[in-house]
């Protein structure tokens, strides 16, 4: 079974811009969840989306947006690009069973942003 | 608030001898433990996980360990080989905060051979 994908690995981007990040979950995962890591905060839980809804949200400025479509692929934008956001863009995807279930969170190998 | 924490930034272990990583928490809530292994440029793998309901879990070189009273975790590997070096990760999550994994910093592992 293919893992959990993630394009583009690498991106450099000017402040003020904007970046959409995408990623592909493991076949018949529906929930896919995005982490942001830096070195210094360790990973910190952007959102969650299940069935196309968000289903679950971190800390993270509106700047920080996603969307998931109906064959569970998901995109992260990030708006107004600041130098703070230069990090590891993670996803992870999970089967996604309701009643808080316990399941265990698969991830791709990360788009690395760099703001200029 | 740092919820999970890894008190621990490195370690550094011989070949073949065990390694202790260890790992706290703070929300009582917290029912599910798991340890991720991650290597440079790579996203956090999977390794063991153990649930609120459990003291102890097994997958061949790989126990983990949870101390629900102290609220702490560790996670050993015995024996040690140099391809566990790698940074690893504790989390944690609850069903009432729908599941979120909150993480600890990371512990980086150096098997030396």
């Amino acid at each position: 079974k293919a893992g959990v994908t993630q394009t583009p690995r690498y991106l450099i981007k000017t402040r003020g811009q904007q970046v959409t990040l995408s990623c592909s979950p493991i076949s018949g995962h529906r929930s896919v969840s995005w982490y942001q890591q830096t070195p210094g905060q360790g990973l910190q839980f952007l959102f969650e989306y299940f069935s196309e809804t968000q289903r679950n949200k971190g800390n993270f400025p509106g700047r920080f947006s996603g969307r998931q479509f109906s064959n569970s692929r998901s995109e992260m934008n990030v708006s107004t690009l600041e130098l703070g956001d230069s990090a590891l863009y993670l996803c992870a995807s999970s089967l996604g069973l309701r009643g808080g279930s316990q399941e265990t969170q698969y991830f791709g190998p990360g788009t690395r942003l760099l703001v200029l | 608030d740092q919820q999970v924490k890894q008190n621990s930034p490195s370690l550094s272990v011989q070949e073949g001898r065990i390694s202790i990583l260890n790992c706290d928490y703070t929300n009582s809530m917290f029912d599910y433990f798991l340890w991720y292994k991650k290597y440079p440029a790579e996203g956090p793998t999977f390794l063991i996980s153990i649930s609120s309901i459990k003291d102890k879990n097994e997958d061949g070189r790989f126990t983990v360990f949870l101390n629900k009273s102290a609220k702490h975790l560790s996670l050993h590997i015995v024996p040690s080989q140099p391809g566990d070096s790698a940074v690893y990760f504790c989390a944690a999550s609850n069903a009432g905060n729908n599941r979120k994994l909150i993480w600890g910093l990371g512990t980086s592992l150096a098997v030396n051979p």
